[in-house]
């Protein structure tokens, strides 16, 4: 049974570009959870999805930034216009209902 | 609003020493509490979890108690290893909520 899959792993982007973060979850997972790990910190929730919802997104900023897990394909966070702030490593996890979540091997965004 | 305070590193210790890495929460009701472990240039592992007051998770020798009367739940190892050596981190999940809250993590390093 695969893990959480995450692609790309590193991403890099110039100021103004979008960047598309993908991340499959565990084969029987339909739970879909993001964090970002700025430098040196701790990871911060962002969003939590279900198929087709969109469950919790108190922890996205208000602009720029999308997410969606369609009934078919991967799970998606978008940026729109990145800046240099964000720089980080997104993380996705799932989860199967209410249990422990894993985590996948992040993407590393750089902003050039 | 729910806060994860770890012990601050960076800890440096000796093969076969003894760890403790020290975590408290704040958090109202009774949430369920996690250890996860990051190597370098990974995604986060759960290390082990607790899921009500006085239970004991553990997991590769690794063991952290659930103490509800002093809000923690620190991190013990008898005789670490140099492979041990990572970013812990600590968080908990409460109620409905499905988000985790993290600590800022800590980092071990383990010499031979």
């Amino acid at each position: 049974n695969a893990g959480v899959m995450q692609n790309p792993r590193h991403l890099v982007r110039r100021r103004g570009q979008e960047a598309r973060l993908r991340c499959s979850p565990m084969k029987g997972h339909s739970h879909v959870y993001w964090y970002r790990q700025l430098p040196e910190e701790g990871l911060k929730f962002m969003v939590y999805l279900q198929k087709e919802n969109i469950i919790d997104e108190s922890g996205m900023p208000k602009e720029r930034f999308s997410a969606e897990f369609p009934k078919e394909g991967p799970s998606i966070l978008r940026i729109q216009q990145v800046v240099r702030g964000d720089s980080a490593a997104y993380f996705c996890a799932s989860s199967p209902r209410e249990e422990a979540q894993f985590f996948g091997p992040g993407t590393r965004l750089t902003v050039l | 609003g729910n806060s994860v305070t770890q012990m601050e590193g960076p800890v440096t210790l000796s093969e076969e020493a003894f760890l403790t890495i020290n975590c408290t929460y704040t958090a109202t009701g009774y949430p369920s509490l996690f250890w996860y472990v990051q190597y370098p240039g990974e995604g986060l592992q759960l290390l082990l979890k607790a899921t009500k007051a006085d239970d004991k998770g553990s997991n590769k020798g690794f063991e952290a108690t659930y103490r509800k009367e002093t809000t923690s739940f620190h991190l013990e190892k008898g005789s670490v290893q140099v492979s041990d050596s990572a970013v812990y981190f600590c968080a908990l999940i409460r109620g409905s909520a499905r988000q985790l809250t993290f600590g800022s993590g800590t980092q071990l390093t383990v010499l031979p």
